[in-house]
């Protein structure tokens, strides 16, 4: 079956560094969809990429939809201790439902 | 506008209980996911389902678990004889359509089922 795998598992940085996730699929995806959660908290949806090879932006969140679309990446930019939460890709293929990665948890440090 | 409702919040069964789990979607939406979260872990998706249909129940185990969403009502998610494994967050989301693009799904609170 389809897989979603999500690199790295666990980062942590100080506040103001970069932060970079990647998601890659075992099969060719319709679209990709992006979730932050935070501790004790539930997924919220960031933004979904549908088109080959897409770059979308939102403030400091820079997401790229791979041109053969069974890879996707979220970066941040200058972190802030805001940006706590695990991060999840979750990828649609067909008419499946959702594959979600198994998220990168991020930590800041002030 | 209520987002996704779950209740209850949190649930405590023992060993060989029931648990039900209800969602609530967003007013409008049609279709309805359930996903399960081990601490630590990712969502693994369960089932999805419409209005009285289950579209894709593909991640649900075969036995003791159920779901269903009748044409009045909230969906549930019921897990019969529950054992210390099925301990997990379980979350529910909806969205306006079915899959594609352009339908984001919304997710609840989650419910966090605790079996001693």
């Amino acid at each position: 079956g389809q897989q979603v795998m999500q690199i790295p598992q666990y980062q942590h940085v100080q506040e103001g560094e970069d932060f970079t996730t990647y998601c890659n699929s075992s099969t060719t995806l319709s679209n990709i969809q992006w979730y932050k959660q935070r501790p004790g908290g539930h997924p919220v949806f960031l933004i979904q990429l549908v088109k080959s090879g897409e770059v979308k932006k939102q403030k400091r969140l820079t997401f790229q939809f791979g041109e053969a679309k069974k890879n996707s990446s979220l970066h941040i930019t200058a972190t802030q201790t805001t940006d706590v939460g695990t991060y999840f890709c979750a990828g649609e293929a067909g008419r499946r439902a959702l594959t979600f990665g198994s998220g990168t948890r991020l930590q800041v440090q002030p | 506008n209520a987002g996704v409702m779950q209740n209850p919040r949190h649930l405590v069964r023992r060993r060989g209980q029931e648990a039900r789990l209800r969602c609530s979607p967003m007013k409008g939406h049609s279709h309805v996911y359930w996903y399960r979260q081990l601490p630590e872990e990712g969502l693994k998706f369960m089932v999805y389902l419409q209005k009285e249909n289950i579209i894709d129940e593909s991640g649900m185990p075969k036995e003791r678990f159920s779901a269903e969403f009748p044409k009045e009502g909230p969906s549930i998610l019921r897990i019969q004889q529950v054992v210390r494994g099925d301990s997990a967050a379980y979350f529910c989301a909806s969205s306006p359509g079915g899959l594609g693009p352009y339908n984001e799904q919304f997710f609840g609170p989650g419910t966090r089922l605790t079996v001693l």
